[in-house]
């Protein structure tokens, strides 16, 4: 298994453009996870997936931050419009058995 | 609210000896823990869990233990090498599925 895939692995853009991060779960689990990672804030959890249905989206920021899951292999995160507050490394991660998480590789976002 | 708490310094060992990484917990005992590390541009990587009900856990050289009366977990790494230098990540399960992480310990071992 090639692991959680997430692309692109950097992201640079400007000030009120819209980002759009993607992700690809691993094969069979069945939660997936969104997370923002900082020097200030850490790892936070943005949004999680169950079944491609979104539970707990609590920690969105705000209204210009969205996520989908349209099927099983594929999820997406989107920024609109980025803010320069914005640019951190967003994580997807993925489990079937609620515990053990599996990462990817994450993408840097710069917003100038 | 529950709280995380990592040593915010990094550790320094020195190669051959035993890492000792803290993890604690201000409110309730959570049904079990995690352990993950994060390299430099990667993803934190799952490593071990522990149950509330298990005092420790082992895994090669390292090994995890859960003390509800001090509200704690401490992570050993035996032997420790160079290529054990990384970030390690203590997390929880609050409500539903939501892992929440500490901010982790940079562990930097010399030769």
């Amino acid at each position: 298994d090639a692991g959680v895939i997430q692309s692109p692995r950097h992201e640079v853009t400007e000030m009120g453009q819209e980002v759009t991060l993607r992700c690809k779960p691993i094969s069979g689990h069945d939660y997936l996870f969104w997370y923002r990672q900082t020097m200030m804030r850490g790892l936070e959890l943005l949004i999680y997936f169950n079944n491609n249905v979104p539970i707990d989206d609590s920690g969105m920021p705000e209204d210009r931050f969205s996520a989908k899951m349209p099927n099983a292999s594929f999820s997406t995160l989107k920024i609109q419009p980025s803010e320069p507050r914005d640019s951190a490394v967003y994580f997807c991660a993925s489990t079937g058995q609620g515990y053990g998480y599996t990462f990817g590789s994450g993408t840097r976002l710069t917003v100038v | 609210s529950q709280k995380i708490e990592q040593n915010s310094e990094a550790l320094n060992i020195q190669e051959g000896k035993t890492a000792t990484l803290t993890c604690n917990y201000t409110n309730y005992s959570p049904a079990y823990l995690q352990w993950y590390r994060q390299d430099p541009g990667r993803g934190p990587v799952f490593l071990l869990l522990i149950r509330e009900n298990e005092k420790e856990k082992r895994k090669e050289r390292l090994k995890v233990t859960f003390d509800t009366t001090l509200k704690q977990s401490l992570f050993h790494i035996t032997a420790s090498q160079p290529a054990d230098s990384a970030t390690y990540l203590c997390a929880y399960m609050e409500y539903g599925n939501k892992l929440v992480f500490g901010a982790g310990t940079i562990l930097r071992v010399k030769s």
